[in-house]
């Protein structure tokens, strides 16, 4: 596609939930990066995949965060057991290995509501 | 690792005039800085970057300034349009081997007034 999308845009559970938060990159971006932005706040960064290895996830908060990118392409962060802190907007952006170093393209984003 | 910050949450400018908006750096080891705006209910989308061993870079309508001295950066915008209205946030890159991680400060928010 055109940019990078996320699905669901919206999503509400309640506490205790397993939740999937889908990312489909910019086609031919090796690069993907998820960060979450609570509200009011700038990006938080979780995770970095260069194609389809985890090359950091030091961003990652605890284990109940897991992310994975098994064809190089789409990715899914799984959140488990979910706590009302893990609500806000979970971003995902991609980016061209040829392009600048901080130029991610990011989505809109899905947002999370733990009940 | 170290917080990147911003002097002002919020600034408003009559449409056609410059805006000036600041960040500081705590991380003096810092090479890299990217300026994003965010519009309501969208992503982040890049502005420009600058390296440490540069002063200033021009693009279009936009300039940032790096001050390694006092750890400061600031991106003006000329002649600023009601399109500008948004939130801006300094990042910095960590730039560790391949990795692109990038650290955001807690932004500034832009209105732009008719």
């Amino acid at each position: 596609g055109a940019g990078v999308s996320q699905t669901p845009s919206n999503k509400v559970t309640e506490k205790g939930k397993y939740v999937e938060l889908r990312c489909d990159p910019i086609s031919g971006h090796t690069a993907l990066y998820w960060y979450r932005q609570s509200l009011g706040q700038g990006p938080e960064f979780l995770i970095y995949f260069q194609g389809t290895g985890a090359a950091d996830d030091s961003g990652l908060p605890n284990d109940r965060f897991f992310a994975v990118r098994p064809e190089g392409s789409v990715s899914t962060l799984k959140i488990q057991r979910t706590e009302r802190g893990d609500s806000a907007v979970y971003l995902c952006a991609s980016s061209d290995a040829r392009g600048r170093a901080g130029e991610l393209f990011f989505g809109e984003g899905s947002r999370l509501t733990v009940l | 690792g170290e917080s990147v910050g911003l002097h002002l949450p919020t600034l408003s400018v009559q449409e056609g005039d410059n805006s000036i908006i600041n960040c500081a750096y705590s991380n003096s080891a810092s090479d890299y800085f990217i300026w994003y705006k965010q519009e309501s209910g969208k992503g982040p989308q890049f502005i420009i970057d600058i390296r440490s061993n540069m002063d200033k870079r021009q693009g279009q309508r936009v300039t940032v300034l790096l001050n390694k001295t006092v750890k400061h950066l600031s991106l003006q915008i000329a002649a600023t349009q009601p399109g500008d209205s948004a939130v801006y946030f300094c990042a910095e890159n960590w730039g560790r081997g391949s990795a692109r991680q990038l650290t955001f400060g807690s932004g500034t928010q832009l209105t732009v007034l008719p």
